[in-house]
This record gives structure tokens, C-alpha cells and sequence, in this order.
């Protein structure tokens, strides 16, 4: 069965600095999609940066890359510049098939002003 | 262009009460799904629609029924809730590329 593993439940970081979050996933496929969401306290999930699989190259969003190493099964996401505004949940999430969506328990991020 | 939208934003019920939950897209999106998010935990899917006229059952079916009234609307039913059933339940569509965009969610307490 595929998981979706963030060993990170919290993270602090410096505003300004960077904060990278991990997530590794477990799967038999070999065509799947990785992204990472954003839960502000608002509750509402925002989406910050997708992969898919088949692209080598690692998807970068401003602010916001991942580094995507397929054979170890590992996505963390690398925040650089961080802003107040990026304090919120991270979920990592993975998506097969019929595009159902399996997610990580989530990482909260924690930025020190 | 709204989005994802999601009625009530909050409910407080009482075991045994049933209610429904409404979901709606502007996104001409042929899928959606309806999930639940719990303390300390990712989200699990409930029931998904891949295209009007069809549902399928997640992750956590027990306890909801799903109606998808047309290409817009996909509404999540709880026939007698439990208190097992407070969480808080999210929405989402999805057109291509596997993206799936969200609502602002709903929150429930069944006490």
C-alpha cells in the first residue's frame, strides 16, 4: 500500500532564512504525482508546488523547490527568504491512478520573526 | 470564479441527527471528492466522483452517502451521526494533471 511519511511533526526557522521539510513515500509505481499543500490557520488548503514523477528536473515555485530523488522515494520541500506568512501546516501528499490522493500527517512550520 | 465552495462552515449535531454536506465547483471540473481531516493527521478520502453520474467509495466510507446532483454539485450525507464522525471535512475538484484544488472546508461536532 502507498504511504506518505513526514518524520517532522514541528519546525522553527529564522524569518529570512531557509527551512527545508521532508517527506518520503512508499510506492510500487512507477508514474505517480508528489505535491506539497499549505494549511494556514484559516483551514484552507493551498497548493504550493507539484512533481510529477516521469520529470527529472525538480519543480520550483519563487520561493518554494523541492528536491525530488525518485529511487530513495524521498520530496522535501526548501523554503528560502521565509516569511511570517509562510507559518502554517505543511502536508506532503502523493497521487496514482484515479488520482486519489494519499497524505502525510503534516509538518508544523514555525517562522521566528 | 469561486472556486471550491463549502456549506454550512460549521455544525454542531447530536448523535443520531443526520445532516448533508454541500459541495460546489465553477471550474467545469469532471471530478471531485469529499475527505476527512482529523488532529494530527493528513486527510482521508471519503467518497470521490470521477465524472457525473458516478461514485466510489475511499479510504472511510462507513457511515456517509454521496449524491453527485450534476457536474457541479457533489453532496456528502451523514444518515445518523456519531461522535466518531467530528472532524473536519473538506471538498475538492480536479480537472487534469491530477491537481486537485480544495474548499474551505466544514467543521463538525457531533456531541
Amino acid at each position: 500500500a502507498q504511504t506518505v511519511t513526514q518524520s517532522q511533526p514541528e519546525m522553527s526557522v529564522q524569518e529570512a532564512e531557509t527551512v527545508t521539510l521532508s517527506c518520503t513515500y512508499d510506492t510500487s509505481e512507477s508514474d505517480y504525482y508528489l505535491f506539497w499543500y499549505k494549511q494556514p490557520p484559516s483551514r484552507q488548503m493551498i497548493l504550493v508546488i507539484r512533481q510529477e514523477a516521469y520529470k527529472q528536473q525538480n519543480a520550483t515555485e519563487n520561493r518554494f523547490s523541492v528536491n525530488f530523488q525518485k529511487a530513495a522515494k524521498s520530496f522535501s520541500l526548501k523554503i528560502s527568504d521565509s516569511q511570517l506568512g509562510d507559518a502554517a501546516m505543511y502536508f506532503c501528499a502523493y497521487s496514482y491512478s484515479n488520482y486519489q490522493l494519499i497524505w502525510g500527517a503534516g509538518t508544523k512550520l514555525i517562522i521566528k520573526p | 470564479n469561486a472556486g471550491v465552495t463549502q456549506t454550512p462552515k460549521f455544525q454542531v449535531l447530536k448523535t443520531g441527527q443526520s445532516m448533508t454536506l454541500q459541495c460546489a465547483q465553477d471550474m467545469n471540473h469532471n471530478s471531485m471528492y469529499w475527505y476527512r481531516q482529523d488532529p494530527g493527521m493528513g486527510l482521508r478520502l471519503i467518497y470521490y466522483s470521477a465524472s457525473e453520474g458516478t461514485t466510489d467509495k475511499g479510504e472511510v466510507p462507513n457511515g456517509y452517502n454521496v449524491s453527485r446532483l450534476n457536474k457541479r454539485e457533489f453532496s456528502l450525507r451523514l444518515e445518523s451521526a456519531a461522535p466518531s464522525q467530528t472532524s473536519v471535512y473538506f471538498c475538492a475538484s480536479r480537472q487534469s494533471q491530477a491537481t486537485q484544488y480544495f474548499g474551505p472546508g466544514t467543521r463538525l461536532t457531533v456531541l
